[in-house]
């Protein structure tokens, strides 16, 4: 149980393109979804938590105009980069809470997108 | 033995042989702590979690530890196998939801 689906895993795109990545829970209802950046041997850098119904809530140094975020169900989330540019090229991935479950518990992944502008 | 790479420490372990890996976290206010496998080209994969109440869990083959006096977390994987080489990665959470990741560690297990 607890899966969650990236599409697409790869993709290729010229500069100034904009892509859309979306993000599902497939077995469970997630009211809180988060997407993360990850450039080659480095952790996770959280880019910003998406809350279904609501306007996603970016951390700092991450630009909402450039980063936008659309949850519009409980089990799909959409991050869309827009006119990508070759610095965005990296691993975004995206993870999960379980809608219903109180307290802590471990956010459940993506098997992440590879992004490559040209 | 540990050696620091370009961004990435790695810690090599004999098949056969105990693992520990460790993580210094930041927050003393962090109340839950996760550990996390990465390999190549895919998602982190959950392993073991434990709540800042606790300062030892057990799970299958793996065991982790939490010193909050020294914001201290390891994981320990017993009798490493192949299928363990991957990028470990500890991540805290100061009563919030989201998670705060460690830098990683490269797990690479010779035969």
């Amino acid at each position: 149980g607890a899966v969650v689906s990236q599409h697409p895993s790869w993709v290729i795109c010229k500069s100034g393109t904009s892509v859309k990545i979306e993000c599902r829970s497939l077995d469970f209802q997630a009211t809180t979804m988060f997407w993360y950046r990850q450039f080659p041997k480095q952790s996770l850098m959280l880019m910003a938590t998406s809350n279904e119904g609501s306007k996603a809530t970016y951390e700092q140094g991450v630009e909402k105009d450039k980063f936008l975020i659309n949850h519009a169900s409980l089990t799909l989330s959409t991050l869309t980069v827009t006119s990508a540019h070759p610095e965005d090229s990296s691993f975004y991935i995206c993870s999960a809470r379980e809608e219903g479950r109180t307290g802590n518990q471990p956010q459940h992944f993506g098997d992440g997108t590879r992004l490559s502008i040209l | 033995g540990e050696s620091v790479g370009l961004h990435l420490p790695t810690l090599s372990v004999q098949e056969g042989d105990n693992s520990i890996i460790n993580c210094a976290y930041s927050n003393s206010a962090s109340d839950y702590f996760i550990w996390y496998k990465q390999e190549s080209g895919k998602g982190p994969q959950f392993i073991i979690d434990i709540r800042s109440n606790m300062d030892k869990r057990q799970g299958q083959r793996v065991t982790v530890l939490l010193n909050k006096t020294v914001k201290h977390l390891s994981l320990q994987i017993a009798a490493t196998q192949p299928g363990d080489s991957a990028v470990y990665f500890c991540a805290e959470t100061p009563r919030t939801y989201k998670y705060i990741f460690g830098t990683g560690t490269r797990l690479k297990v010779l035969a």
